[in-house]
């Protein structure tokens, strides 16, 4: 079974600051992970994914995220939030292996940008 | 690339009629696809996978009578939400899976169904 936890349902940050967006998660295989955004009453993009290759993957607008498999996290920053950032992030995983290809998401994170 | 259109982005019904939502891979082909609903300010709970040629794997506690899933070719899928009750209202957003991905889904933008 797997599952993912976001530590925050909501993040409020200034812009430029930095973002952190928390991610834990449990799985019984090797995990993909994802993150993706959600704009208000927009389908889906995808930010990033971590496939078993770097630990540390960057994704689109400045956002990255480390796969760290002590912790069982995958967290999301961005070294200086945008406005546009705002939005709610969801942490994503997929079992590798299992021939189930779904994919389990998290309660979601809703980042505010504070001008 | 990997673009995923959904129609229509909203719809509005009465009580009772039928709603079909098509979700298409416009630059890929995608052997699977993904029928996910999202109720306001949560998360994405998937309803059923659907696999092209084949009947859709539905999700526990998802009536497959109600949500009737068509997935004809490599690039069309179809949710048909029979009976619409109010309950039924909701955002409904599909993904595809790309044949030559290993597991990334592209998702479209979805589709806000209201019925009255």
């Amino acid at each position: 079974a797997q599952s993912v936890t976001q530590l925050d349902s909501h993040v409020s940050v200034s812009e430029g600051t930095p973002v952190l967006l928390r991610c834990n998660y449990s799985s019984s295989y090797s995990p993909s992970l994802f993150w993706y955004v959600q704009h208000p009453n927009k389908g889906l993009q995808l930010l990033l994914k971590y496939t078993s290759a770097a630990t540390l993957v960057k994704g689109i607008n400045g956002f990255e995220a480390e796969f760290k498999k002590s912790e069982t996290s995958f967290h999301l920053t961005k070294p200086s939030a945008h406005m546009s950032d705002a939005a709610e992030y969801f942490c994503v995983v997929s079992e590798r292996g299992t021939g189930r290809r779904a994919l389990t998401f998290g309660s979601g994170t809703r980042l505010q940008v504070q001008p | 690339g990997a673009v995923v259109s959904q129609h229509p982005s909203w719809v509005i019904c009465k009580s009772g009629t039928s709603v079909k939502i098509e979700c298409r891979s416009l630059d890929f082909q995608a052997t699977t696809m993904f029928w996910y609903r999202q109720f306001p300010k949560q998360s994405l709970m998937l309803m059923a996978t659907s696999n092209e040629g084949s009947k859709a794997t539905y999700e526990q506690g998802v009536e497959k009578d109600k949500f009737l899933i068509n997935h004809a070719s490599l690039t069309l899928s179809t949710l048909t939400v029979t009976s619409a009750h109010p309950e039924d209202s909701s955002f409904y957003i599909c993904s595809a899976l790309q044949t030559s991905s290993t597991d990334t889904q592209y998702f479209g933008p979805g589709t806000r169904l209201t019925v009255l």
